[in-house]
């Protein structure tokens, strides 16, 4: 079975601040993709950033970036020059790429952007 | 295009009641996924929707069922209600077919409260 963890249940930083939040999961598989989503108060679940797991190169949005460590089994977000509209619930999420389409969450990490 | 959108926002129902939950996915999405979110457990797999027929499900008792129509609207079923089935239900649409390469799409969720 497939797990997630974030060890982070809360973070805050200061506007325009870079803030790193970090992700372990751990499966047997070698094929799957890795996401972090972000849940603002509005409730609805928003993809950030995707990874897949056979690509060695980090994937990057705009001012959000990971770092994927496959070995390690390691999958932290950066975000850069943050902003107010970012503070929200950041899940990490994985989910195989053959069988079910069926995400697993990690618990979540609360972020808040003080001005 | 119009979003993944789940109605009703928010119910309220008593113990031993049923209720039905509705999700219309992105047009052209043929997956559903519906995920139980609460503060204790987290976000966790109810089951998966393709093409009218139900691929996966998690770990939930009976109580808890679904169905997706022709046009790949899907409704989730809980009977015989519960305190602990107070949550947030969301839904989730996708392209995905025998692989899982395309992200999942969040609706708002539909808050339920059972009292």
């Amino acid at each position: 079975a497939q797990t997630v963890t974030q060890s982070q249940p809360e973070m805050s930083v200061q506007e325009a601040e870079t803030v790193t939040l970090s992700c372990t999961y751990d499966t047997s598989e070698n094929n799957y993709y890795l996401f972090w989503y972000k849940q603002p108060p509005s409730r609805q679940m928003i993809l950030v950033i995707r990874q897949e797991a056979y690509k060695q190169q980090n994937a990057t949005e705009n001012r959000f970036s990971v770092n994927f460590q496959k070995a390690a089994k390691s999958f932290s977000l950066k975000i850069s020059d943050s902003q107010l509209g970012d503070t929200a619930m950041y899940f990490c999420a994985f989910v195989l790429i053959q069988g079910a389409q069926k995400l697993v969450f990690g618990q979540g990490t609360r972020l808040t952007i003080n001005p | 295009k119009a979003g993944v959108t789940q109605t009703p926002r928010y119910l309220i129902k008593t113990r031993g009641q049923q209720v039905t939950l509705s999700c219309s996915p992105i047009s052209g999405h043929r997956s559903v996924s519906w995920y139980q979110q609460t503060p204790g457990q987290g976000l966790q797999f109810l089951f998966e929707y393709f093409s009218e027929t139900q691929r996966n499900k998690g770990n939930f008792p009976g109580r808890f069922s679904g169905r997706q129509f022709s046009n790949s609207r899907s409704e989730m079923n809980v009977s015989t209600l519960e305190l602990g089935d107070s949550a947030l239900y969301l839904c989730a649409s996708s392209l995905a077919g025998t692989e899982n390469n395309s992200p999942l799409h969040f609706g708002n969720g539909t808050r339920l409260t059972v009292t």
